[in-house]
């Protein structure tokens, strides 16, 4: 079975530029999330999607980030203008469902590493 | 506020010997609870995880975590340590108030040595 998959790997930018972040979920998931993690930090949650529906932004700074999961599948996610503190690595998981008694746990991408010089 | 808490940034120990990292937490409701693991330029993988049932969980690779709820701990062990355990351990608690993504502690690095 495919992992999730992430690109680029690594991005380098300065400062008022933007930037978008591509995140392809397990096939058959439904619930895609979008982590930010900081050097020394655990990862904290940006969005969660399910299906092509948000469940919860309520951390995402919807100043400069923004997020889409088109059809349900394949997320997008954006910063415009970052900003040095936005330097972190970009963490995508999904899982099989959400809800209920039974959590399926979340399956993480390799993470995209951002430097915003 | 949920949270978890792991009050260790590095946990040395022997190669052969038995391991504990150590993680509490605070949620409303039900806890879900993870421990996941990261290589180095690696995302997360996924150790175990406990929902209900019997307090000792067994997971991947050897590990098994002890779920207390009078104390609020679920304690990640393994019998005997590997050289290649070495990494940063997560553990995550689902959040019960908004959706059901992860709240993760800090890290904890395990080094084991040879």
């Amino acid at each position: 079975e495919a992992g999730v998959a992430q690109s680029p790997r690594y991005k380098i930018i300065e400062k008022r530029q933007s930037v978008a972040f591509w995140c392809n979920p397990i096939s058959g998931h439904a619930t895609l999330y979008w982590y930010q993690q900081i050097l020394g930090q655990g990862p904290k949650l940006l969005i969660q999607f399910q299906n092509n529906g948000v469940v919860d932004d309520s951390q995402l700074p919807k100043d400069r980030f923004s997020a889409e999961r088109l059809k349900g599948v394949d997320s997008t996610l954006k910063i415009q203008p970052a900003k040095l503190e936005d330097s972190a690595v970009y963490l995508c998981a999904s899982s099989l469902r959400w809800g209920g008694s039974s959590y399926n746990e979340q399956f993480f991408g390799p993470g995209t590493r951002l430097t915003v010089l | 506020a949920q949270s978890v808490a792991q009050p260790e940034d590095q946990v040395n120990v022997a190669e052969g010997n038995p391991l504990t990292v150590k993680c509490t937490y605070s949620v409303s409701g039900n806890p879900y609870l993870f421990w996941y693991v990261q290589y180095p330029n690696r995302g997360l993988q996924f150790l175990l995880k406990y929902i209900t049932g019997d307090n000792l969980v067994k997971g991947s690779y050897g590990f098994e975590a002890e779920f207390n709820k009078s104390q609020t701990s679920f304690h990640l062990k393994k019998p005997s340590a590997l050289v290649s355990d070495s990494a940063l351990y997560f553990c995550a608690v689902r959040d019960n108030q908004a959706g059901t993504a992860l709240i993760f502690g800090k890290g904890t690095t395990l080094s084991v040595s040879s």
